[in-house]
């Protein structure tokens, strides 16, 4: 069965630092989303990308972030100059254009020091 | 703008027994909802979904969802709990219309079955 990854499992960078999270969507796929999970809270929007552009974003994308998909199956997050409250679990999703239930990948742990 | 209330926390439950998981939502306009579960260290996996029709919905493991609409609610149930069953459970919402179809979460239920 296909199956939304990700990579790296886990991360740990210092503040200030950029990272990129990386994943690779569901082939056939149309929609593309990156939530994030701060530990013991809920599963947050981020932002959501179709027709290789941001369809909408969250208050949380703010200008440190940014979303690309360089190619036809990669689709990554940015984040410029971490800093400690980005510290989360990131998770990945696709859904496909006849469909509604999106499928998550296992998610990046992201921890800034 | 919408949002989903999982009132609770923690929910336990003795193997073999009846097992409610509690949802109810915001939104104006109509929901499609859905139920998806998080075991440690995993990403969340999609259970069921209502989108239209049968009020009573089924989906996998033997799980089940019920939306009322006048209780704006969608409680996920079990008739015989397994103590692999022990996750996390997150109900969220997708509004339509909305062209970029994310969903919104509830906060997360944790159940625990007990053996």
């Amino acid at each position: 069965e296909p199956e939304v990854t990700q990579t790296p499992s886990h991360q740990v960078t210092q503040m200030g630092q950029e990272v990129i999270l990386r994943c690779v969507p569901i082939s056939n796929h149309l929609y593309f989303y990156w939530y994030r999970q701060i530990l013991g809270q809920k599963v947050e929007f981020l932002v959501s990308f179709y027709n290789n552009e941001i369809s909408e974003k969250s208050e949380i994308f703010d200008d440190q972030f940014s979303v690309e998909r360089p190619d036809g199956s990669n689709f990554t997050l940015k984040i410029r100059s971490t800093k400690l409250e980005d510290s989360a679990m990131y998770f990945c999703a696709s859904l496909a254009g006849s469909s509604y239930e999106q499928y998550f990948g296992p998610g990046t742990r992201l921890t800034v020091t | 703008a919408q949002s989903v209330a999982q009132p609770e926390d923690q929910v336990n439950v003795a193997e073999g027994n009846p097992l409610t998981v509690k949802c109810t939502y915001s939104v104006s306009g109509n929901p499609y909802l859905f139920w998806y579960v998080q075991y440690p260290n995993r990403g969340l996996q999609f259970l069921l979904k209502y989108i239209t029709g049968d009020n009573l919905v089924k989906g996998s493991y033997g799980f089940e969802a019920e939306f009322n609409k006048s209780q704006t609610s969608f409680h996920l149930k079990k008739p015989s709990a397994l103590v692999s069953d022990s996750a996390l459970y997150f109900c969220a919402v997708r509004v339509i219309p909305g062209s970029a179809r994310q969903l919104t979460f509830g906060s997360g239920t944790q159940l625990t079955v007990l053996p």
